[in-house]
């Protein structure tokens, strides 16, 4: 199995320029998150699925779009990248059953917008 | 509404040195616990959980006992290794389950 992974690793984008983070996970899980990480603000919530077809804003949703097509992949768009959407991205994925489930996370994203 | 407060970092021990991130939370109901680390350009992973009042989760040397009547899960270790240096996050499953309440992290850096 190759959990949660994401596309691409790294990428640089100019302002005002729009572009997808792909998420996918294999292990058949119903919920899926997608998560930003700065220097001293830990992880925050940008937006998240409870089933293919669903979605739901979390802390910091504003300048991402995000579509849960198939169960098995979760996409962020941002539409018009800005400067303060520099940052590294996180895709996580839980089975959802239970408060107990862990979730688990892909490697990272590292977004620059210049 | 629900919330995680763990010690600000960076930590700093050298090899050996015994190990503790205090973590306290506030909720609703009764939460699951758990405790997160992420090493150097990599994702977050799992380090331990508990699920209910008094329980104890470890792994690789780690524990941390859920404690109801204080609402933390202070994370411990007897004697680091330089290879424990990494992000080390709290963070708590509301009943709910729709999404983990997370600490901001602590930075532990373990010296040779």
């Amino acid at each position: 199995n190759a959990g949660v992974t994401q596309t691409p690793k790294f990428r640089v984008l100019k302002t005002g320029q729009s572009m997808t983070l792909l998420c996918a996970q294999d292990m058949n899980h119903e919920y899926m998150y997608w998560y930003r990480q700065d220097p001293g603000m830990g992880l925050r919530l940008i937006h998240y699925s409870v089933g293919e077809g669903t979605t739901a804003k979390g802390e910091v949703p504003d300048g991402y779009n995000v579509s849960r097509l198939k169960k098995q992949n979760f996409l962020l768009g941002l539409e018009s990248a800005a400067p303060s959407q520099t940052s590294v991205y996180f895709c996580a994925s839980t089975a959802g059953t239970s408060q107990h489930n862990e979730q688990f996370f892909g490697p990272g994203t590292r977004l620059t917008v210049l | 509404g629900d919330s995680v407060t763990q010690m600000e970092g960076p930590v700093t021990l050298s090899e050996e040195a015994f190990l503790t991130i205090n973590c306290t939370y506030t909720a609703t109901g009764y939460p699951s616990l758990f405790w997160y680390v992420q090493y150097p350009g990599e994702g977050l992973q799992l380090l331990l959980k508990a699920t209910k009042a008094d329980d104890k989760g470890s792994n690789k040397g780690f524990e941390a006992t859920y404690r109801k009547e204080t609402t933390s899960f202070h994370l411990e270790k007897g004697s680091v290794q330089v290879s424990d240096s990494a992000v080390y996050f709290c963070a708590l499953s509301p009943p709910d389950r729709r999404k983990l309440i997370w600490g901001l992290g602590t930075s532990l850096a373990v010296n040779p």
